[in-house]
This record gives structure tokens, sequence and C-alpha cells, in this order.
């Protein structure tokens, strides 16, 4: 089944205590990207990644970090969260020739105390 | 001003009713539309493209005005599985970056 996996789900951590959220994708896309949504804000993106190796800063990258060094995987890092973090975050992916149509992980809901 | 706006809802509407509703863009040059579904604690997943001609998908109807910059999606004879947070996508040809809208819920009732 194609599908972008991401781990884990929800999380409940303390300020400064790093920690990475994995994404994993099935459909050999090259385009990979984190967003975090937020009450009345959309989706802002956060990361993003046209290929391995290759990253690029989105809206609000600050306080982030993100590898590519394989296809498939695109972790997201905080190395030091706060609360001002917390979030539900959503990996994406897609195929550069079909960009128009992401597909999400199912999220993760992060909570900074 | 954000780039894309959204009314947030609810919008609140019986079953077998027709709803519509829009979604403006600041950006003159953006250039390709689309429409999301977000069902609660769901991840988003495409509904359809809008395309400059419009273009309907079953009961959907998607048109774009770029005069007036807004896209639009109308529902005809909702059903209550029609109920979700409907998220309204820009996106400029010169980038990959898509700006997205906050949502607007719909709330289908019986």
């Amino acid at each position: 089944e194609a599908q972008v996996t991401q781990n884990p789900r929800y999380l409940i951590t303390v300020t400064g205590k790093k920690l990475t959220v994995t994404c994993s994708q099935n459909m050999n896309h090259e385009y990979m990207s984190w967003y975090r949504q937020d009450p009345g804000l959309g989706l802002r993106q956060i990361y993003y990644s046209m290929n391995v190796e290759v990253t690029d800063k989105g809206d609000v990258p600050e306080g982030y970090k993100v590898s590519r060094k394989e296809k498939r995987n695109f972790p997201l890092i905080l190395e030091s969260p706060s609360p001002n973090q917390t979030s539900l975050y959503f990996c994406a992916s897609s195929s550069l020739a079909n960009y128009n149509e992401q597909f999400f992980g199912p999220g993760t809901r992060l909570t900074v105390l | 001003r954000k780039e894309v706006e959204q009314d947030p809802g609810p919008f609140n509407v019986p079953e077998g009713a027709t709803v519509a509703f829009n979604c403006t863009y600041s950006n003159s040059a953006s250039q390709s539309f689309f429409w999301y579904r977000q069902d609660c604690r769901k991840e988003p997943k495409l509904l359809m493209s809008v395309y400059s001609s419009g273009n309907e998908d079953g009961r959907f109807t998607a048109q774009l005005n770029r005069a007036s910059q807004y896209i639009s999606l109308l529902i005809r004879d909702s059903k209550l599985s029609d109920s979700a947070t409907y998220l309204c996508v820009v996106k400029m040809d010169s980038n990959y970056q898509l700006i997205w809208g906050a949502g607007t819920k719909l709330i289908i009732k019986p």
C-alpha cells in the first residue's frame, strides 16, 4: 500500500529535550516536506527537500532541522524544543512530475511542556 | 493580510442542500489552485484541482475568478460524509511552495 508514515503519532516532552520525528514514504517520491498546523493559521511549511541531500527552508524553519540521506526518509529534528513548538506536524511527499498532489502522513501531535 | 484567506465557518448545512464557499488569494502571480479536504484529526487529501475554465467532479464544482482573485467550491446534494474542513491551496509556478489557507469547516446535519 502506497503511504507516508510518521512516528511517533503522539509525543509529550519537556523543554530542551532533543527529539526526532521520523517520516518515511514508499512511493519513490523525490519531493518531501514538513508542515506544522496550528488553529487559525493553516499549514505552514517548515522544510522541504527536492531530492537526496537537497533541503531548503520553508516559511517557519527556526528551531528545526531536517536531513535527507535516503530518498524514502525525511526526519524532523527538534534540537531544543520549546512550548511554542507545540503543534500538529505533517510530513508530505509527492513526485516532481505531479507535484500538485501531496500525500500526507497521519500527523504527529507534539506537546512541549 | 494573509496570502490565502478563507472563512473559518463552521457552515452548518442540512443534508441535501447546496453549499458554496470561497477562498481569496493576494498574489496575482499565483498560477495553480487546489482544494484539499481534511477530516477531523486526519491528514489533508487532495479533493480537486481548480482549472481556469472551472471543473466539475460529481457533486463538486470548483471555479476560479482571476480578476477578483478568488476560487470557489460548490457542493450539491450534500451528504453527511461531506462534513470536513476544506483547505484552499495556491501555488506559484516559479517555485515548489504551496500556500495553504486555514480552512473552512463544513458540518452537514441530518
